[in-house]
């Protein structure tokens, strides 16, 4: 299984709700990102969890707020968003030493109204 | 450090004409490289991948790499385009960080668009 899964696939939400992005993988990978992509941009990486801890926060923003409750999920809780944070946003896991590959998930696309 | 620039911004081809798709990189270590694909409104999926092995990389859907390390250039491409290769291609390049887990840096794409 080389699948990581992303829910929900699309979301809408008001600047004032809260509301998370989930992800899964079952490939025992111990590397987890989130990336954030614009449109007709590259993904851009906002954070990366090694070993189920917080290793990497690409200077984001506190509205987002990541989570790692266990090797095989990864969390994006978002509150209190602006417009401009609409936009697909992609997981990604990867084993930490014996490949260096990631393996994204198909994302969840966000717009914010 | 570590970057990619990929040459083009814009491919276009013909239907059963050959793609190439052109990327080049900077790294300070033996770099790990990758060509990814991404459908309209969807994931990045893994096409092929160069770890020191062979130079020349066979990916899925009939596309391959030759990774030139005098040229500091990893292209991709394809013998015969179809209709649904058009997408947008992205070359990356992994290096391990000071964090302990594997970096992408991402170029910034090729949109191949393929006419009938």
């Amino acid at each position: 299984d080389t699948e990581v899964t992303q829910t929900p696939k699309h979301l809408v939400m008001g600047m004032t709700n809260k509301k998370s992005l989930k992800c899964e993988q079952h490939m025992g990978h111990r590397a987890m990102y989130w990336y954030k992509q614009k449109a007709k941009k590259p993904p851009e990486l906002m954070f990366v969890y090694s070993y189920e801890k917080l290793s990497i926060n690409e200077s984001v923003p506190s509205r987002f707020s990541p989570e790692c409750p266990n090797s095989s999920l990864l969390n994006l809780h978002l509150h209190a968003l602006q417009p401009e944070d609409s936009a697909l946003y992609l997981c990604a896991s990867s084993s930490r030493t014996e490949s260096t590959e990631a393996f994204f998930g198909q994302g969840t696309r966000l717009t914010v109204v | 450090a570590q970057s990619v620039t990929q040459l083009d911004s814009h491919v276009s081809v013909s239907e059963g004409t050959p793609v190439l798709l052109r990327c080049n990189y900077s790294s300070s270590y033996s770099p790990s490289l990758f060509w990814y694909v991404q459908h309209p409104n969807k994931g990045l999926q893994l096409l092929l991948k160069y770890t020191s092995a062979a130079t020349l990389v066979k990916g899925i859907n009939g596309f391959e790499a030759e990774f030139k390390k005098s040229e500091t250039s990893f292209h991709l491409t394809k013998p015969s385009a179809h209709m649904s290769d058009a997408a947008e291609y992205f070359c990356v390049v992994s290096a391990l960080s000071g964090a302990g887990s594997y970096q992408l840096t991402f170029g910034k794409g090729t949109k191949l668009s393929v006419i009938p």
